[in-house]
């Protein structure tokens, strides 16, 4: 089993629909939490840091579980411009920093 | 602000020869890090450097690939010789003390023939 598990998707949605992407990871060390996007052939950018409390980015909102071990990301009102791989990255410090990469969830938005 | 740059872009070359990658951080990251990545997979950590001290090469495969960073700016990633499974996208990334976030380079497209 992978220490960060996602739904490789890939999600085909509507433009204007709601959209949810989940993230379990395994080790209870994990300390900081992101999602980070990557379009086609590109590197992969920061889309946003997870906060415990949730937390929000014009459509685009975070939430984390630790108790479940588990994140969340919801992207409202979907756009063209949205269709990218989303990642969940997590970082823990055992031992030495570690940032883990998931395998990333497939988003394709049409019009 | 120049972002990372890496070089070359995409290399071809057949098994058992030698590759290199060299990797230019954003000006003041200290932080520099070598990913590889397969098709429909996250970056996976080859190496971490914290400046030109290597911190976490635990998953380098120190068989086949080694990694510099000499004067804990540039960095470069040789793989000697290369093998059919290296074929990948070899992304460099840089970050800053007390920072999360990662700037990863364009990435170099290896196919090994």
């Amino acid at each position: 089993r992978k220490e960060v598990e996602q739904d490789p998707g890939p999600f085909n949605v509507p433009e204007g629909a709601t959209v949810a992407f989940n993230c379990t990871y395994s080790n209870s060390a994990s300390q900081s939490f992101f999602w980070y996007r990557q379009d086609c052939r590109k590197e992969p950018k920061l889309l946003m840091s997870v906060y415990s409390s949730g937390n929000e980015d014009g459509r685009f909102t975070a939430q984390l579980n630790r108790a479940s071990q588990y994140i969340s990301l919801l992207i409202r009102d979907s756009k063209l411009s949205d269709s990218a791989t989303y990642l969940c990255v997590v970082k823990r410090n055992t031992g030495g920093f570690k940032t883990i990469f998931g395998a990333g969830t497939r988003l394709f938005v049409k019009a | 602000e120049a972002g990372v740059v890496q070089s070359p872009r995409y290399k071809i070359i057949e098994k058992k020869q030698p590759v290199a990658f060299w990797c230019n951080p954003i000006s003041g990251h200290n932080t520099l890090y070598w990913y590889l990545q397969n098709l429909g997979q996250g970056p996976e950590l080859l190496i971490r450097y914290e400046n030109e001290e290597a911190v976490d090469d635990s998953q380098l495969p120190k068989d086949r690939f080694s990694a510099e960073r000499l004067k804990g700016v540039d960095s470069t990633l040789k793989i000697q010789p290369a093998e059919l499974g290296d074929s990948a996208v070899y992304l460099c990334a840089s970050s800053t003390v007390g920072r999360n976030e990662q700037f990863f380079g364009p990435g170099t497209r290896l196919t090994v023939l």
